[in-house]
C-alpha cells in the first residue's frame, strides 16, 4: 500500500546538535509539506516543496532546512538554531485528484532535546 | 488575527449528545474547507471536507458560510470514540498549504 513514512518515531537530541528527519512517499504525489505541532496548538507550516529541486518557506521555517532531491524523499534538518525544536513533527504530501486535492500525512516524529 | 480560529475547549459532554464545532477564517478568498480528527499523540486525518451547500456524513453534519467567513462541524449521537482533537483546516490555494485551527479537544463520557 501506498503512503508516508517518517523516521524514527521518536529522536533525541542534545542542546547544539543538528539532527535529521526523514520523510519518504511512494504516492508519486508532486507536493510535500513538514509542520510543527506543540502541545494543544494546531500545526504549523515549516517548509513545503510543490516540485522536485524546487522548496518555499513557511510560517517558521528559522532554525530549519530541508532539501528535495527526489521526488520521493522530503529530508528536514533541525539546526542548532532552532531554539525550542521539541515538538512533533509530521510530514505531509498531497496531490489534484478530480474532486479536489487529496493530502496525505505520516505518523509523525517526536523530537525531545534533552 | 489567527487566520482560522476555533472554539477555545475542551468540550465534556455525555454519550449520545450533540456537540456543534464552529471555527472561523480570515481569508475571503479561501477556496477549501476541511474538518481533520486527531487522536492523541497521531497524526491528523480527514474526517469530512466542507461544501458551501453544506454536507452530512452519518453522524456528522458540516456547513460552510462563505459571507461570514465561518464553518462549523455538528456531532449527533456521541459516542466514546468520537473523543478526539477537531482540527478545522482551510487551503487558501497558495502552493497548496494548510492552515491548521489550534483545535477543539472533546472528551464523550459515558
Amino acid at each position: 500500500d501506498g503512503g508516508i513514512t517518517q523516521s524514527p518515531k521518536y529522536l533525541f537530541r542534545k542542546e547544539g546538535q543538528n539532527v535529521t528527519l526523514s520523510c519518504e512517499q511512494n504516492l508519486n504525489h508532486d507536493a510535500m509539506y513538514w509542520y510543527r505541532q506543540d502541545p494543544g496548538q494546531g500545526l504549523r507550516l515549516i517548509y513545503y516543496s510543490q516540485i522536485v529541486n524546487d522548496f518555499q518557506k513557511g510560517d517558521i521555517a528559522e532554525g530549519y532546512s530541508v532539501s528535495r532531491e527526489k521526488k520521493e524523499s522530503f529530508p528536514l534538518t533541525v539546526t542548532s538554531a532552532q531554539k525550542n525544536p521539541t515538538a512533533f513533527y509530521l510530514c505531509a504530501s498531497s496531490t489534484v485528484r478530480e474532486w479536489g486535492e487529496v493530502y496525505t500525512f505520516g505518523s509523525g516524529t517526536r523530537l525531545t532535546v534533552v | 488575527r489567527k487566520e482560522v480560529e476555533q472554539d477555545p475547549g475542551p468540550f465534556n459532554v455525555p454519550e449520545g449528545a450533540t456537540v456543534a464545532f464552529n471555527c472561523t477564517y480570515s481569508n475571503s478568498a479561501s477556496q477549501s474547507f476541511f474538518w481533520y480528527r486527531q487522536d492523541c499523540r497521531k497524526e491528523p486525518k480527514l474526517l469530512m471536507s466542507v461544501y458551501s451547500s453544506g454536507n452530512e456524513d452519518g453522524r456528522f453534519t458540516a456547513q460552510l458560510n462563505r459571507a461570514s467567513q465561518y464553518i462549523s462541524l455538528l456531532i449527533r449521537d456521541s459516542k466514546l470514540s468520537d473523543s478526539a482533537t477537531y482540527l478545522c483546516v482551510v487551503n487558501n490555494n497558495q502552493g497548496g498549504k494548510l492552515i491548521f485551527g489550534q483545535g477543539t479537544e472533546l472528551s464523550v463520557k459515558p
